[in-house]
């Protein structure tokens, strides 16, 4: 297992349109995170699942936003008419039940909408 | 919201220790203290964590005071590859699943 991998590094699309990035956690992790980073500040939660039970949403996560996780493995989130707001780097983690060493984060992907 | 507070950045020579201080004033009882750091274009990377004890493991030490009001990071021998900005978070019992809540960290600098 390599870790948490995130697809694509980077995107950049038009304002208003819909993008989808994937999270490939580390394959015996049922806990699975979504944050937001944007430039300068610390990652801010956005949702987080237990299996494939989403069981937590932020406020930060906007009706614009939904994120999945349909056989608790992989997890999509996808973001509707995108705003200038939405560039950021959106950040993908993965913990099992019984945390002994924290999250697993992936490297992120970059979003730059224009 | 944030419970930490750190320096938004400091320097360390090459080879030397680097300290990295974090105020938790308002920590409650079950809350442990984590470190993360998070290198220039990655994700953030687990460092260490701890209740009240002193922890040390192969990447750094982890110092909190009696009182668990405040607590520091001890990189024993800074390497330029150390630059990143330091996270300190505090969080409930580490087997609940609650997220992890990032203040603005510290931005170490190593220099050679």
């Amino acid at each position: 297992d390599t870790g948490v991998s995130q697809d694509p590094r980077h995107k950049i699309t038009k304002r208003g349109q819909n993008v989808t990035f994937r999270c490939d956690p580390i394959s015996e992790h049922n806990r699975l995170y979504w944050y937001r980073q944007t430039l300068g500040q610390g990652p801010e939660f956005l949702t987080y699942f237990q299996n494939e039970a989403q069981l937590e949403k932020s406020r930060l996560l906007s009706d614009r936003f939904s994120a999945e996780r349909p056989k608790g493995s992989f997890s999509t989130l996808e973001i509707q008419r995108t705003e200038q707001g939405d560039s950021a780097m959106y950040l993908c983690a993965s913990s099992p039940r019984r945390e002994a060493y924290g999250y697993t984060f992936g490297s992120g992907t970059r979003l730059t909408v224009v | 919201d944030a419970k930490t507070t750190q320096p938004p950045s400091m320097d360390c020579a090459e080879g030397r220790a680097a300290n990295l201080p974090c105020n938790h004033s308002t920590i409650s009882g079950n809350e442990y203290v984590y470190w993360y750091r998070q290198i220039h274009s990655q994700g953030p990377q687990y460092i260490i964590h701890g209740l009240k004890n002193n922890e040390t493991n192969e990447m750094a030490s982890l110092i909190i005071t009696e009182d668990r009001k405040s607590s520091t990071l001890i990189l024993p021998h800074a390497t330029l590859r150390d630059t990143a900005v330091y996270y300190c978070i505090v969080r409930p019992n580490n087997n609940a699943g609650n997220m992890l809540t990032f203040g603005g960290g510290t931005r170490l600098m190593v220099k050679p």
